[in-house]
C-alpha cells in the first residue's frame, strides 16, 4: 500500500468554523490531490499540487485553500465550514502528472458540518 | 461536456457467477482509462489502466476491455467472490496535455452467498 496517512480521518464541525485536513506521504511524490466525494456524484478534484508550493485549482474549488511546505505534506483548509463541506475528503499522490501517472488514494476524511 | 457514465448503478450477484460494469465516456481527446476499485470506508484502488491501444487487459479475475471508436469499456468479474463487494470506478483521463481525469458515480456491487 502506498503511504499515505489522512487526519483527520473523522470529524464533525460547526458551520463557520476553520477545518484544517492532512495528507501526508511518504513516497516522495511530486503530485498531490484533494478530491471530494459525495452521493450521486463522482470524485471531483478541489486543488492540487506539482511540487512544493507549487499549487493549482480543480474543478470545484470555491470554499477551500491548500498549502505544501514540504514535499510530503498536503493540507486541505476550509476557512469558515459551510454544511455544503459535508464530504468524505480523499487526498492522491503521484510520481507523474502525465498520462501515465498511477494515482494512490489515502483513506479518506469524513467532514460533517453541522 | 466531458462525461463518464457507468451501468447498472447497483448489482447484486450470487457468489461465484459472472458480471460485467459498463462505462460510456464523452471525453475527448482520449488518453487513458482507468478502472478502480473502492471497499465501503476506504480509497479508491486502481486495478488497471487501458490506453488507446488496448483491447484488453486483465489483473486476476478482473479483465477490462476497451472500444476507443465507440467510448465504451467494461469491466468483467470471473467467479465472484464475498469480497468482490465494493463500488467499482471508472475514470477517463484527457489527453492533448489536459491529463484531466474525469470520474463516473460507480457500481456498487454486492456479492452475496
Amino acid at each position: 500500500d502506498a503511504g499515505i496517512t489522512q487526519s483527520p480521518r473523522h470529524k464533525v464541525t460547526e458551520t463557520g468554523t476553520p477545518v484544517t485536513l492532512r495528507c501526508h506521504q511518504t513516497e516522495n511524490h511530486r503530485y498531490m490531490y484533494w478530491y471530494r466525494q459525495d452521493p450521486g456524484h463522482g470524485l471531483r478534484l478541489i486543488h492540487y499540487s506539482y511540487g512544493v508550493k507549487d499549487t493549482d485549482k480543480g474543478e470545484v474549488s470555491d470554499g477551500y485553500s491548500v498549502s505544501r511546505s514540504k514535499t510530503e505534506d498536503f493540507l486541505l483548509t476550509l476557512e469558515s465550514a459551510t454544511s455544503s463541506q459535508t464530504s468524505v475528503y480523499f487526498c492522491a499522490i503521484s510520481d507523474s502528472g502525465t498520462a501515465g501517472g498511477e494515482l494512490f488514494f489515502g483513506e479518506g476524511s469524513r467532514l460533517t458540518v453541522l | 461536456k466531458n462525461q463518464v457514465e457507468q451501468s447498472p448503478q447497483s448489482l447484486i450477484i450470487l457468489e461465484g457467477k459472472n458480471c460485467t460494469l459498463q462505462c460510456n465516456y464523452t471525453v475527448s481527446p482520449f488518453s487513458n482509462l482507468r478502472w478502480y476499485k473502492q471497499d465501503t470506508g476506504r480509497g479508491p484502488v486502481s486495478l488497471t489502466i487501458m490506453t488507446f491501444s488496448e483491447n484488453t487487459k486483465s489483473n486476476g479475475r478482473y479483465t477490462a476491455t476497451l472500444d476507443a471508436d465507440t467510448k465504451q469499456s467494461s469491466l468483467h468479474i470471473t467467479a465472484s467472490q464475498l469480497s468482490d463487494s465494493a463500488s467499482y470506478i471508472c475514470v477517463v483521463m484527457r489527453g492533448a496535455g489536459s491529463y484531466q481525469l474525469t470520474f463516473g458515480k460507480g457500481t456498487k456491487l454486492s456479492v452475496i452467498p
